[in-house]
């Protein structure tokens, strides 16, 4: 199976400011169709998970735009450029490329 | 709006049987795979099934291929997941996802494996 390893394991980051995760995959994640299928997924507190970005870097419907996505072949990054309190909970990357789908340990983000 | 409205979760015996059940709206259900994510308690995702949108075409988990079978309906849009001998690191939050891309999550229902 594809490890997906993520880094910080926690970030603690002050209202306003930047946050950055890293996620690393153990093989490729360009498909045969020549996409990447990385996806980031959040979980606030409570709530249930919900894609933020898709394919690498495209944001879903809703999603605001101080989130983003950026990478390719095996290291991703996932940038929030202002943390807002409502961005409190674990972010997971997660691969569809090769088969079983998995996902990253997750990164929980907490306001300092 | 899409919705995904996960149910059939409770307590059962070490070795017992469950059937969840993903009812879907909002959507074009037939045109779309769909799989079963969980996560156990303060943990991390975990792929579990999926199906295709036709449903000849199955995926498992090696955790759980033997034991559970994944299976769908299109005439009434609903996704099952039966679940036998039941283990307890199957004790989880089953959630049901919409697109080989996740593109939506339900709520979840919870199944708990205890004696």
């Amino acid at each position: 199976d594809v490890v997906m390893t993520q880094s910080p394991l926690s970030l603690a980051v002050t209202l306003g400011q930047p946050a950055s995760i890293s996620c690393r995959s153990s093989q490729s994640l360009v498909y045969s169709d020549g996409n990447t299928y990385l996806n980031w997924i959040q979980q606030r507190p409570g709530q249930s998970p919900r894609r933020l970005i898709y394919k690498v870097s495209n944001r879903d419907s809703g999603v605001p735009d101080r989130f983003s996505g950026s990478g390719s072949g095996t290291d991703f990054t996932l940038k929030i450029s202002r943390v807002e309190a409502e961005d409190v909970g674990v972010y997971f990357c997660m691969q569809g490329t090769h088969w079983p789908k998995t996902f990253g340990g997750g990164t929980k983000v907490e306001i300092k | 709006e899409v919705q995904l409205i996960e149910s059939g979760g409770g307590l059962v015996q070490p070795g017992g049987s469950l059937r969840l059940s993903c009812s879907a709206s909002g959507f074009s259900f037939s045109s779309y795979a769909m799989l079963w994510v969980r996560q156990a308690p303060g943990k991390g995702l975990e792929y579990v099934s999926a199906i295709n949108n036709n449903g000849f075409n199955t995926y498992y988990a090696d955790s759980v291929k033997g034991r559970f079978t994944i299976s769908r309906d299109n005439s009434k849009n609903t996704l099952y997941l039966q679940m036998s001998s039941l283990r307890a690191e199957d004790t989880a939050l089953y959630y049901c996802v919409q697109n080989w891309n996740s593109d939506n999550w339900g709520q979840g229902t919870l199944v708990t494996v205890s004696s």
